[in-house]
């Protein structure tokens, strides 16, 4: 089955690590998507992909770090520079032509 | 910049009422307005889309309509059924050519409960 898989789905963090939330699609996507949800939130865009080997920040790209080195992942990693990290995180991912996003289960970062 | 707003937060409404969610977006170069449904815990999914070059769109109990004019899009859905509560967005899409990269920009969401 074709899809986008994110895991793990619970992640649970101590203060000052870094962690990496995995987003891999075989949808042949060329760009893929991470957004943040917080409570009473929309979505908001973190990093995006539009292309093996490239990515652009979104809105709120300040403490997280992304890669896209295969055209299937784009893991996104929180650093400990990102202030407030506990939220739903999710990924999604587009052909570039078209505009309809695909989104995964999503990942849950708890921030002890 | 882009901005979407989306109205109400929250609707309650009886079984086999009608549910209404309203959006209204900033910049005349969005062409593409999409819905999603999000289920407690899960990612969003798509229900329902529309491009601007169509003014209604239907699927079975879910329709949209556009006025561009007026930069606003809702969100009708028809004989509710308690497995239709869930967080509904909108969002607003620039094109994918120019100086945009065809990104969503989200509403921040309404809460449908229905009631059985």
């Amino acid at each position: 089955d074709g899809g986008i898989t994110q895991s793990p789905k619970y992640l649970f963090r101590k203060e000052g690590q870094n962690v990496t939330l995995s987003c891999e699609q075989n949808l042949n996507h060329d760009a893929m998507y991470w957004y943040r949800q917080d409570p009473g939130q929309g979505l908001r865009l973190i990093y995006y992909s539009q292309i093996v080997n490239d990515f652009q920040k979104g809105d709120i790209a300040e403490g997280y770090s992304v890669s896209r080195e295969k055209k299937e992942s784009f893991p996104l990693t929180v650093t400990s520079a990102q202030k407030n990290p506990t939220a739903f995180y999710l990924c999604a991912s587009t052909l570039a032509s078209g505009n309809e996003q695909f989104f995964g289960p999503g990942t849950r970062l708890t921030v002890l | 910049g882009e901005n979407v707003e989306q109205h109400p937060s929250t609707l309650s409404v009886q079984e086999g009422d009608s549910a209404v969610i309203k959006c209204t977006y900033s910049d005349s170069a969005s062409n593409y307005f999409p819905w999603y449904k999000q289920e407690l815990g899960k990612g969003p999914q798509l229900i329902i889309d529309i491009r601007s070059n169509v003014g209604e769109k239907k699927d079975q109990r879910i329709a949209v309509t556009l006025n561009k004019t007026a930069k606003h899009f809702s969100l009708h859905i028809t004989e509710t059924q308690p497995e239709d509560s869930a967080v509904y967005f909108c969002a607003a899409s620039f094109p994918p050519y120019g100086g945009s990269q065809g990104n969503l920009i989200f509403g921040k969401g309404t809460k449908l409960s229905v009631k059985p």
